[in-house]
């Protein structure tokens, strides 16, 4: 079946520092890869979205190119903030629609300090 | 963005009783809901798709008596836990997704189940 897996967290990282993310998925046919964000007391937020092999998704500083010769999609920031600080969660749709449900890793914690 | 509630967001309750868990999709229509589990420093697990008007499918190990689900309209879908215990103790989160939507979900903010 699909899988996620990510790095394990915690993170923690300075103010302006580089971040990195890894993700790997394993999946057939042609998935759908989602990065989503979980800010303390809130729901999952779509961060952002690759469908198709070399996309490349991003939003708000972020970034993540959908490798398909690697099966990875890894997130990165090259200067990441306080505000930043929050539990991100790669996830992959099986299908072309959103009435799939999401496979996602665990999540991977980042704090980010001043 | 499209915007998902749940309700309440955190409940207590006794081994042996019932909660019921709402979740309403506040300006769009909701097809589909799925209903996910969270458990500490893991990923979140599906539990069961919803499609309004019809049962909900389970996923595999999801006892359907147990995890009551109800989606009669297509703002509002209910999990119910019946005869809760301990183990039921979780962070339960619903997604919506919307008619002719693709790729995105929008997710509530979850519910934090404790049961004593």
């Amino acid at each position: 079946g699909n899988s996620v897996t990510q790095m394990e967290g915690p993170v923690t990282l300075s103010e302006e520092a580089f971040l990195t993310i890894n993700c790997t998925y394993t999946a057939t046919g042609y998935p759908s890869l989602f990065w989503y964000v979980q800010y303390p007391g809130e729901g999952l937020q779509l961060l952002l979205k690759a469908t198709k092999a070399d996309d490349k998704g991003s939003n708000k500083g972020f970034e993540a190119t959908y490798r398909k010769e690697t099966t990875s999609f890894h997130l990165e920031k090259g200067s990441v903030q306080v505000s930043d600080s929050a539990v991100y969660f790669c996830a992959l749709s099986g299908a072309y629609s959103g009435n799939t449900p999401l496979v996602f890793g665990k999540g991977t914690r980042l704090s980010v300090i001043a | 963005g499209a915007v998902v509630s749940q309700h309440p967001s955190r409940v207590i309750c006794k081994s042996g009783t019932s909660v019921k868990i709402e979740c309403r999709s506040l300006d769009f229509q909701a097809t589909t809901m799925f209903w996910y589990r969270q458990f500490p420093k893991q990923s979140l697990m599906l539990m069961a798709t919803s499609n309004e008007g019809s049962k909900a499918t389970y996923e595999q190990g999801v006892e359907k008596d147990k995890f009551l689900i109800n989606h009669a309209s297509l703002t509002l879908s209910t999990l119910t836990v019946t005869s809760a215990h301990p183990e039921d103790s979780s962070f339960y989160i619903c997604s919506a997704t919307g008619q002719g939507s693709t790729y995105e979900q929008y997710f509530g903010p979850g519910t934090r189940l404790t049961v004593t």
